[in-house]
């Protein structure tokens, strides 16, 4: 099993550019999420999507969009890339039971925006 | 707001020792918690978890121990090998969203 897969693993983009990252997962998880690592900072939820079908925002979507494909699929977009969208990108998914949701993470995008 | 927070963002230790990872959550309402290993590099993997059922949880020379009284999680990482050298997270599932917050990471550093 390859588990969550993510591409590319490295980005530099123009400002004003726009790009989107791919993540496929084939553990059969209904839920996947999009993470932003900073330094110094914990991951952030950009979006997630609970169900194939459903999308909601995280703790910062601005500048973000998604799209669930298929129940294996999970895109991110940046429309108009800006330098503060610098960062480590983490698709993650999980199979939530209950409360417990346990996330299981791609080896994530570093992107730099100039 | 809710946090979870660490409180040595670098510990350093000698190969062979123990090590002890603390981490500190301000949701009382949080009931589920994670520790995740991140290699340089790599996305987190997935360490151990604990429901707040538990007060101790062991696996594989890793324990977890949780403190619901004081709010405090720790990390126990026996015999410390070099392979342990990474940033270690831990995550509480408290909060609006009922999503996973995650600290900002210990660094974990193996000396031989």
């Amino acid at each position: 099993n390859a588990g969550v897969t993510q591409t590319p693993k490295f980005q530099v983009l123009k400002t004003g550019q726009s790009m989107t990252l791919q993540c496929a997962q084939d553990m059969n998880h209904n839920s996947m999420y999009w993470y932003r690592q900073d330094p110094g900072m914990g991951l952030r939820l950009i979006y997630y999507s609970a169900s194939e079908g459903t999308t909601d925002k995280g703790e910062v979507p601005n500048g973000y969009n998604v799209s669930r494909l298929n129940k294996r699929e999970f895109s991110l977009r940046l429309e108009s890339a800006a330098p503060s969208q610098t960062s480590v990108y983490f698709c993650a998914s999980s199979d939530r039971v209950d409360s417990y949701e346990k996330l299981f993470f791609g080896s994530g995008t570093q992107l730099s925006v100039l | 707001g809710e946090s979870v927070g660490l409180h040595l963002p670098t510990l350093s230790v000698q190969e062979g020792d123990n090590s002890i990872i603390n981490c500190a959550y301000s949701n009382s309402a949080s009931d589920y918690f994670i520790w995740y290993k991140q290699e340089s590099g790599k996305g987190p993997q997935f360490i151990i978890d604990i429901r707040s059922n538990m007060d101790k949880r062991q696996g594989q020379r890793v324990t977890v121990l949780l403190n619901k009284t004081v709010k405090h999680l720790s990390l126990q990482i026996a015999a410390t090998q070099p392979g342990d050298s990474a940033v270690y997270f831990c995550a509480e599932n408290g909060g609006a969203t009922n999503k996973l917050i995650f600290g900002t990471g210990t660094l974990l550093a193996v000396q031989p």
